[in-house]
């Protein structure tokens, strides 16, 4: 089943911040985070392990909750290089190996206006 | 920087037509993949492999096969090509370790009519 992502889709202007998120209904190993812009493929943000870890990418940052299987992307004074659509993709927490098999939700899309 | 190739960025194709797609990693990762990308729908895996020969379903792999004769190659066939595979496919491919995103390729436009 596909994570849920919200909002679907957020409007910003030049130096305001949002948040994305991305709830799962199955307990997570890890979660992936990805920006994909109009015409071009997906590239990878970070990527967030189960433990609560928060991590960070220029003015982007990630959180991961574990134990409510939610993470959320922080996006702070943004620019207009961010826009494009977001995507996060979840591991299942499975107990064997899943060859870090990716399940994507549906995506988030960011505009930034000047 | 690893780089992910898919060979063509469209295609047009007839119904019922057998497709092939063919994507080719340079950075020896054992991991490939393929999705297919629908608005509203987020990315589908339809394939995975995580080694030549080895393959498993995703969560759409009806109407798809795939092979991997060898280790940099990943091909998808659309055994009977029909409307509803009109789409964008995606492939991409992630070394080992948990730390590793993945690096997708441009993506086919593929539209069967």
């Amino acid at each position: 089943q596909q994570p849920v992502q919200s909002p679907q889709a957020v409007i910003l202007r030049e130096g305001e911040d949002a948040v994305i998120n991305c709830s799962s209904s199955k307990a997570l190993y890890s979660v992936h985070w990805y920006r994909q812009k109009h015409g071009e493929a997906p590239v990878f943000l970070m990527i967030l392990l189960k433990g609560g870890e928060q991590k960070g990418h220029e003015k982007i940052s990630a959180s991961f909750n574990e134990k409510k299987q939610q993470s959320s992307l922080y996006l702070t004074a943004s620019q207009l290089s961010y826009s494009g659509t977001y995507f996060c993709g979840t591991v299942p927490n499975a107990g064997g190996t899943s060859y870090g098999k990716l399940t994507f939700g549906q995506g988030t899309i960011l505009t930034v206006h000047p | 920087d690893v780089k992910v190739t898919q060979s063509s960025r469209y295609l047009v194709k007839r119904t019922g037509e057998k497709v092939f797609l063919e994507c080719v990693q340079d950075m020896d990762h054992e991991n490939m993949f393929w999705y297919r990308q629908d608005p509203g729908l987020g990315l589908r895996l339809i394939y995975f492999s995580y080694d030549v020969k080895m393959k498993e379903k995703g969560d759409i792999p009806e109407g798809y096969s795939v092979s991997r004769e060898k280790k940099e190659r990943f091909s998808l066939i659309l055994e009977s090509a029909s409307t509803n595979q009109t789409s964008m496919y995606l492939c991409a491919s992630r070394g080992g370790g948990a730390m590793r995103g993945y690096t997708f390729g441009s993506g086919t436009r593929l539209t069967v009519v």
